[in-house]
């Protein structure tokens, strides 16, 4: 199952365009990037998930290499609620079954 | 439509108690899986049913169990409490599964083993 690595934290400030990158090395065939996030004592809330190239949804943008090792989430022009903890996954499927694999996970404090 | 729901939401336990938990999911959904979040190990999967059925498991020790009913509502137990299992344990529904569907998180429920 392959293991993700991102930073433990970052800042920002409102407005500005936050970028979190994760990298996945041991990325299989069948697996795709998923990105959640989780606000204090509540569960997470899935932003985006990808295969390859890039997607973008009303909250957000994900960007894969060809490569597949690693990816960047892309926040536009965040606020003061984006203050959370986002997680990258590599979600392995296999047959039926699945599992979801989450690694630390990247603390982001947006100031004023 | 409503989201997945959980209860309780606190609970106070001692050691070698056991504790069930219960996890009603999103109407329609057929998927539940249960997670354990603590601050030193992060979220780690436990299991997830589908259908009435465990089909997948995490590594935890045989103490944590689950089911799941007809309605796709779960229950999670844990039995012999130690006090490493003081976490939050959150529960998700989704409609096909963990893996192949997004998964919706509930509220969680806050175990404290005293």
């Amino acid at each position: 199952l392959a293991k993700t690595t991102q930073p433990i934290s970052m800042d920002s400030y409102e407005g500005q365009e936050v970028n979190i990158t994760c990298s996945h090395n041991n990325i299989a065939t069948n697996d795709y990037i998923t990105w959640y996030q989780q606000f204090p004592s509540q569960g997470p809330r899935f932003i985006i998930q990808g295969y390859k190239t890039k997607v973008t949804n009303e909250v957000a943008s994900l960007f894969i290499p060809a490569d597949r090792k690693s990816s960047t989430l892309s926040l536009p022009r965040v606020s003061l609620s984006d203050t959370a903890v986002y997680y990258c996954l590599v979600v392995s499927v296999g047959g039926s079954q699945g599992n979801l694999i989450f690694g630390k996970g990247t603390k982001l404090s947006v100031k004023p | 439509k409503a989201g997945v729901t959980q209860t309780p939401r606190y609970l106070i336990k001692t050691r070698g108690q056991q504790v069930t938990l219960s996890c009603s999911p999103i109407s329609g959904h057929r998927s539940v899986s249960w997670y354990q979040q603590t601050p030193g190990q992060g979220l780690q999967f436990l299991f997830e049913y589908f259908s009435e059925t465990q089909r997948n498991k995490g590594n935890f020790p045989g103490r944590f169990s689950g089911r799941q009913f007809s309605n796709s509502r779960s229950e999670m137990n844990v039995s012999t409490l130690e006090l490493g299992d003081s976490a939050l344990y959150l529960c998700a529904s989704s409609l096909v599964g963990v893996g192949s569907d997004t998964q919706y998180f509930g509220p969680g429920t806050r175990l404290t083993v005293l």
